[in-house]
């Protein structure tokens, strides 16, 4: 059974540009998060989206936006980028069984600003 | 105070050593208490989660949730050089808090041969 893969795994930007990572659930999971990773802040929660729809938020700027297709994909992009987004982007999937939201996360997108 | 509070270590133990590993949250509306643990250059993946206070045993690893202390401990009995990574905490709540995860910022284990 495939993991959660992740494209691309490496970038690098620049201040201003936007950028656009993506994620291909576990065959069968219609959940998907994104976390945002720095030797800072640690894992923090960006959003979660089930059915197309974003359930849940996380405290970040209008910039970070994500979206779910119908095939259970996502994508998060983030505009106007500033260095201070330069993190390790995880995507994780879940079956949403009744309880603990488990989560399956990909390797992650590691994107450098510059 | 940050919702969950993780010792980021670095924790050095020799092979065969016990370890424990806390993290101790403020938020009384957590109900599900996960263990991850992440090798460089890749996500994280579940270790143990367990649902309200008590102890889950997996093998060498043991969950424990106190949740009237609110502190949850991870116990690695046996401790092997494949051990060696950065181990998580994470929570989940329910309601407004449903379908996020707050982690710890993790602790850093090596384990010696």
């Amino acid at each position: 059974k495939a993991g959660v893969t992740q494209t691309p795994r490496y970038l690098i930007k620049t201040r201003g540009q936007q950028v656009t990572l993506s994620c291909s659930p576990i065959s069968g999971h219609r959940s998907v998060s994104w976390y945002q990773q720095t030797p800072g802040q640690g894992l923090q929660f960006l959003f979660e989206y089930f059915s197309e729809t974003q359930r849940n938020k996380g405290n970040f700027p209008g910039r970070f936006s994500g979206r779910q297709f119908s095939n259970s994909r996502s994508e998060m992009n983030v505009s106007t980028l500033e260095l201070g987004d330069s993190a390790l982007y995880l995507c994780a999937s879940s079956q949403v069984p009744a309880g603990a939201n488990v989560l399956t996360f990909g390797a992650g997108s590691r994107l450098t600003v510059l | 105070q940050k919702e969950v509070e993780q010792d980021p270590g670095p924790l050095s133990v020799p092979e065969g050593a016990i370890v424990s590993l806390n993290c101790t949250y403020s938020n009384s509306a957590f109900q599900y208490f996960m263990w991850y643990r992440q090798y460089s250059r890749k996500g994280p993946e579940l270790l143990m989660y367990t649902y309200s206070s008590g102890n889950k045993e997996d093998g060498r690893f043991t969950a424990q949730v106190d949740k009237s202390s609110k502190y949850i401990s991870l116990f690695i009995r046996d401790s092997q050089p494949s051990d060696s990574a950065t181990y998580l905490c994470a929570m989940e709540g329910s309601g407004a808090g449903s379908y996020q995860l707050t982690f710890g910022k993790g602790t850093k284990l090596s384990v010696i041969p």
